[in-house]
């Protein structure tokens, strides 16, 4: 069974400041990994993702997130935190197997930006 | 760019009654999604479809029921609500199944 942690519920930061949220996948196969945020009251959106290739990932709003296949993460960075990347992030996982796979997703981390 | 929308952003029904939750996308995409989003759960998925007519279940299927009669059209049915239902749920659509997902802006429903 494929599995993903997101270890923070939360993460503050100060405004300009890096910023990391965390995740942890467990699949039988070689993963598809995403990335969503959600902002309040709306649905969620795309904003990475690595199927396979260069490890390291460019999404969205200035966004990467490095696999680590040794350490089965992958995890969200930003250089410098806006007090708009103030969201809900979810990280998700697929096994890159055949057939009717799921995507499992993780429960959330809220992720506030202080100016 | 792709767009689903949902029939309802927000929801009150009474413990009992059926209720239907619809969702359209416009991109005719191939597998369609209903997942409930609860604090501290994340999303969980309820059922998704591959194909017209086509369904499997997700990981919380008890109490709910899906139709897809028509490509963009995914609908998802509760039979009678019960208060544990109360929640927030989400529709996406995706053109393979492991590609990305989009999403629509949910429908928070309140059952009393």
């Amino acid at each position: 069974a494929q599995s993903v942690a997101q270890p923070e519920d939360q993460v503050n930061v100060a405004e300009g400041n890096p910023l990391t949220v965390k995740c942890t996948y467990s699949v039988s196969g070689n993963p598809y990994l995403f990335w969503y945020v959600q902002y309040p009251n709306r649905g969620l959106q795309f904003l990475l993702k690595y199927i396979t290739g260069d490890n390291l990932v460019k999404g969205s709003y200035g966004f990467e997130a490095e696999f680590n296949k040794s350490q089965t993460s992958f995890h969200l960075k930003k250089p410098s935190a806006l007090v708009s990347d103030s969201a809900l992030y979810f990280c998700a996982v697929r096994d890159a197997s055949g057939g009717y796979q799921k995507v499992t997703f993780g429960t959330g981390t809220k992720l506030q930006v202080i100016p | 760019d792709v767009k689903v929308t949902q029939s309802s952003r927000y929801l009150v029904k009474r413990t009992g009654e059926k209720v239907f939750l619809e969702c359209v996308q416009d991109m005719d995409h191939e597998n369609m999604f209903w997942y409930r989003q609860d604090p501290g759960l994340g999303l969980r998925l309820i059922y998704f479809s591959y194909d017209v007519k086509m369904k499997e279940k997700g990981d919380i299927p008890e109490g709910y029921s899906v139709s897809r009669e028509k490509k963009e059209r995914f609908s998802l049915i509760l039979e009678s609500a019960s208060t544990n239902q109360t929640s927030m749920y989400l529709c996406a659509s995706s053109f393979r199944q492991w590609e990305t997902q989009y999403f629509g802006p949910g429908t928070r429903l309140l059952v009393l």
